[in-house]
């Protein structure tokens, strides 16, 4: 089973800053990663797959890098809306695995 | 628009069974494919199961296999997951997943998710 990590595990911040989560994957996944955003009482909804496309709807101040072991998640200017708990995901191998996320919360 | 509706959770005694439904609209459900995905209080996400968009291919989480059965209705848009010889470890809130437009393993829209608790 491939395990994600990710780091730091919260984030103080605030509104205007640049902002970058990791996401490290115990073995190889290829481009094989996805990010989600959840907000308290909220399912996920995806921001990032293949690493680095924006899925539909998603502000162009979200980017995501990263290929193999390390990946990056960028918010360029964070906005209030913004305040969220980011996952990441493996889809190389199954089973599809996730990581513990990385909460950021107002400074 | 997309829209998933989960329905069916509750409170179970341990050993019982439980059946969750999921309502699909706003695409086409035959050509999608599925999973359930959960979150149990605290702790990170994890996939249970998939069902692949032409309805053969399942696969599930080691932590259900044997125990749990994805299938679906496509004259009624729904999917469901049977559940059976409930545990403690079982309480989560569940979520009906759609696969992902470029990859059916990733994630690309979700429904709010409908809760168990696997409880004496």
């Amino acid at each position: 089973e491939k395990v994600m990590t990710q780091s730091p595990a919260t984030l103080s911040v605030s509104p205007g800053e640049r902002v970058t989560l990791s996401c490290r994957a115990s073995q190889t996944v290829g481009s094989n990663v996805a990010w989600y955003q959840q907000k308290p009482g909220q399912a996920p909804r995806l921001v990032i797959y293949a690493a680095s496309t924006r899925a539909t709807g998603i502000p162009a101040r979200f980017s995501g890098s990263g290929s193999g072991t390390e990946f990056t998640l960028t918010i360029s200017s964070l906005q209030s809306e913004d305040f969220a708990i980011y996952y990441c995901q493996q889809y190389n191998n199954w089973p599809l695995t996730f990581g513990p996320g990385t909460k950021v919360d107002v400074k | 628009q997309v829209q998933l509706v989960e329905s069916g959770g509750g409170v179970v005694q341990p050993g019982r069974s439980l059946r969750l439904s999921c309502a699909a609209s706003g695409f086409s459900f035959g050509a999608s494919a599925f999973h359930w995905v959960r979150q149990a209080p605290g702790l990170r996400l994890e996939w249970v199961a998939l069902m692949s968009s032409d309805g053969i291919n399942k696969f599930y989480a080691d932590s259900v296999k044997g125990r749990f059965t994805i299938s679906r209705d496509t004259s009624k848009n729904t999917l469901f997951l049977q559940m059976s010889s409930l545990r403690a470890e079982d309480t989560a809130l569940y979520f009906c997943v759609r696969g992902g437009s470029g990859s059916y393993r990733y994630f690309d829209y979700w429904g709010q998710g409908t809760s168990v608790t696997v409880s004496p």
